[in-house]
């Protein structure tokens, strides 16, 4: 198993709170993913990080923000959670850009109320 | 009309059947082709990976890829209740950091 790890793996919170959610990895890989998994659309890309302090926007990245300061660190951070936002996000990396495959950790559980 | 198209199933089989898994693209620029494979409550698991187009074997399992025709399949032999899960087809543009587009996944059950 690539050595990916979430946390927390569940957490419910209340609409209008802050929210951070954490992908440590341990593969020293330069890309890493966030996603959000829905019913009905599937694994869809939030953000993602090309190296420390280098991170660009997905297709739904409004009201997330994302921090690398570390290789082995990416950050997801819900500034105002909104129950649109309940969720299971995954985090995923790749050794690099050039069309490699991911490798994805096991989730978090979020619901806001 | 979204770029990945993938039926929903469910799609349930008995044990022992060969299954047939699809996934259909309207981008020509997707050019490398996955197949992941979730059970419930964990994270996708990668089976396959694939550029050109034909055929790649791995144990039980084939990914099927046509450029031409924009459609990519994975067929699993001697199917086994292990199988049960949910398959996802996922696509990567050139150039792109290697994002991955994927489709919304089939559920397989194999029954005994």
């Amino acid at each position: 198993d690539a050595g990916i790890t979430q946390s927390p793996r569940h957490k419910v919170t209340e609409t209008g709170t802050p929210v951070t959610l954490r992908c440590h990895q341990t593969e020293n890989h330069r890309y890493m993913y966030w996603y959000r998994q829905d019913p009905g659309h599937g694994l869809r890309l939030i953000h993602y990080s090309y190296g420390v302090k280098d991170t660009d926007k997905g297709e739904v990245s409004d009201g997330y923000s994302v921090s690398r300061s570390k290789t082995e660190d990416f950050l997801l951070t819900l500034e105002s959670a909104t129950s649109s936002q309940t969720s299971v996000y995954f985090c995923a990396i790749s050794e690099n850009g050039s069309n490699q495959p991911q490798h994805f950790g096991d989730g978090t559980r979020l619901s806001i109320l | 009309q979204k770029e990945v198209e993938q039926d929903p199933g469910p799609l349930s089989v008995p044990e022992g059947a060969i299954v047939s898994l699809n996934c259909t693209y309207s981008n020509s620029a997707f050019q490398y082709f996955m197949w992941y494979r979730q059970y419930s409550r964990k994270g996708p698991e990668l089976l396959m990976y694939t550029y050109s187009s034909g055929n790649k074997e791995d144990g039980r399992f084939t990914a099927q890829v046509d450029k031409s025709s924009k459609y990519i399949s994975l067929f699993i032999r001697d199917s086994q209740p292990s199988d049960s899960a949910t398959y996802l087809c996922a696509m990567i543009h050139t150039g792109t950091a290697s994002k991955l587009t994927f489709g919304t996944g089939t559920r397989l059950q194999v029954t005994l």
